[in-house]
Order: C-alpha cells, then sequence, then structure tokens
C-alpha cells in the first residue's frame, strides 16, 4: 500500500541548532516528493519539493531536503533553526502518472517547537 | 494576490443544521480539493475538482457534498452537520494535476455542537 511515515510526532529543538525531519515512503514508483510547512492558524504552504535531477533540493527560508531512492527517504534539514520556524511539518508524495492518481498521500506531520 | 480564499475563517453549527464552506481561487487553477485537518490524523482529502464540471471523491466523502461553481470557486456542503465533522476544513488548487505544488487557503474552523 502506498503511505507516507513520518516518524517523529514532535521535536523540540534549540534555536541555531541544526534540524533534521524524517519521511519514508512505500510507493511503486518513484513519486514526486514535497515538503510542506503550516504555521499556527495557517494554511500549508510549499517548503519544496523533488521532481527529478539532482537530489539535494533547495527550499525557501534556508530549508533543503535530499531524496534517497535507495532508502525511500526525502529529509527535511535546516543547519540553524530560527524561532520562527515552530511549525507543524509536512511530508507528501504523488504519482509522476497524474492523469490516473490525483491524490496527494499525505504524512500525519511533525511538530517542531524551537526553544530559544 | 489573494491565492486562495476561503470563507467563513470559523463558525460554530448546532448538530443537524447544515452549511457551505466557501472556496475561491484568483490563479487561474484548473484543479481545486477539499481537505480536513484533524489531530494526529493528517489531512485527508473529502472531494476533488480536476477541472471545471467534474467532481470526484476523496478518501472522506460521506456526509459532504461538494460543487464547482466556475473556474474560480469550489464550495463544500455539510447538509446535516454532526459532531464528528468538527473539524479545520482547507481549500486548495493546482494548476493541473495534483502531483503539482498546491497552494492552501487559510482554512475554515468548524465546530459542531
Amino acid at each position: 500500500a502506498q503511505s507516507v511515515t513520518q516518524p517523529d510526532i514532535h521535536i523540540t529543538v534549540s534555536e541555531g541548532a541544526s534540524l533534521e525531519l524524517r519521511c519514508n515512503y512505500s510507493y511503486g514508483a518513484t513519486p514526486y516528493l514535497f515538503w510542506y510547512v503550516q504555521s499556527p492558524g495557517q494554511g500549508l504552504q510549499l517548503l519544496l519539493k523533488y521532481f527529478s535531477g539532482d537530489t539535494l533540493v533547495q527550499g525557501i527560508k534556508g530549508f533543503e531536503a535530499e531524496f534517497k531512492r535507495s532508502q525511500s527517504s526525502f529529509n527535511l534539514r535546516k543547519p540553524s533553526v530560527h524561532w520562527s520556524d515552530a511549525a507543524e511539518y509536512f511530508c507528501a508524495v504523488g504519482s509522476r502518472n497524474a492523469g490516473n492518481n490525483r491524490k496527494l498521500i499525505w504524512g500525519l506531520g511533525t511538530s517542531l517547537a524551537v526553544n530559544p | 494576490n489573494a491565492g486562495v480564499t476561503q470563507t467563513p475563517k470559523f463558525q460554530v453549527l448546532k448538530t443537524g443544521q447544515s452549511m457551505t464552506l466557501q472556496c475561491a481561487q484568483d490563479m487561474n487553477h484548473n484543479s481545486m480539493y477539499w481537505y480536513r485537518q484533524d489531530p494526529g490524523m493528517g489531512l485527508r482529502l473529502i472531494y476533488y475538482s480536476a477541472s471545471e464540471g467534474t467532481t470526484d471523491k476523496g478518501e472522506v466523502p460521506n456526509g459532504y457534498n461538494v460543487s464547482r461553481l466556475n473556474k474560480r470557486e469550489f464550495s463544500l456542503r455539510l447538509e446535516s452537520a454532526a459532531p464528528s465533522q468538527t473539524s479545520v476544513y482547507f481549500c486548495a488548487s493546482t494548476p493541473g494535476p495534483s502531483n503539482q505544488p498546491q497552494h492552501f487557503g487559510d482554512g475554515t474552523r468548524l465546530s459542531i455542537l
């Protein structure tokens, strides 16, 4: 079955520390991969996406993610976390053959808290 | 740019009442989606519209109906609200298929007593 797993429900880091949020997927073929961020009381905003090419992708707000086919993972990283990064982070995957599958598969999210 | 606009932002209903949640996008996108978000359950797709004039069920369509009024607008209707439908509802849109980045509204927080 197709699925997306974010193993960490909640993570707390200190401001200035590095961050890695994990995302693993189960899919029939290499999907399109996304990370979204949701600030409190807001909708979701796209951080970055992987469609093809370089497996290290850069996003907004200083985030990056690395696609590892062998591990079926797409982990999100940031070298130095800011207090404003406190939010909920969602990983999602979608079929490359969108004509047959118009639904993204979403992870349950990781809640990030940042200590001053 | 307004992007995706949802109205209302908050609503409290009594069990059995009906309600329509409105969603409009000004990006000329073809596809639109309705999700609900509940604690610990992530985002679940209720209905989607791949293009004007078409709608399809998602994961959790029971108790809901939708209308794609035109290319801009996609409404979600609760005919007889139930406490289990207390949730935060998000509308999203994409230029084409869902494997493109989705643009989200700020959500409607709905409580049903």
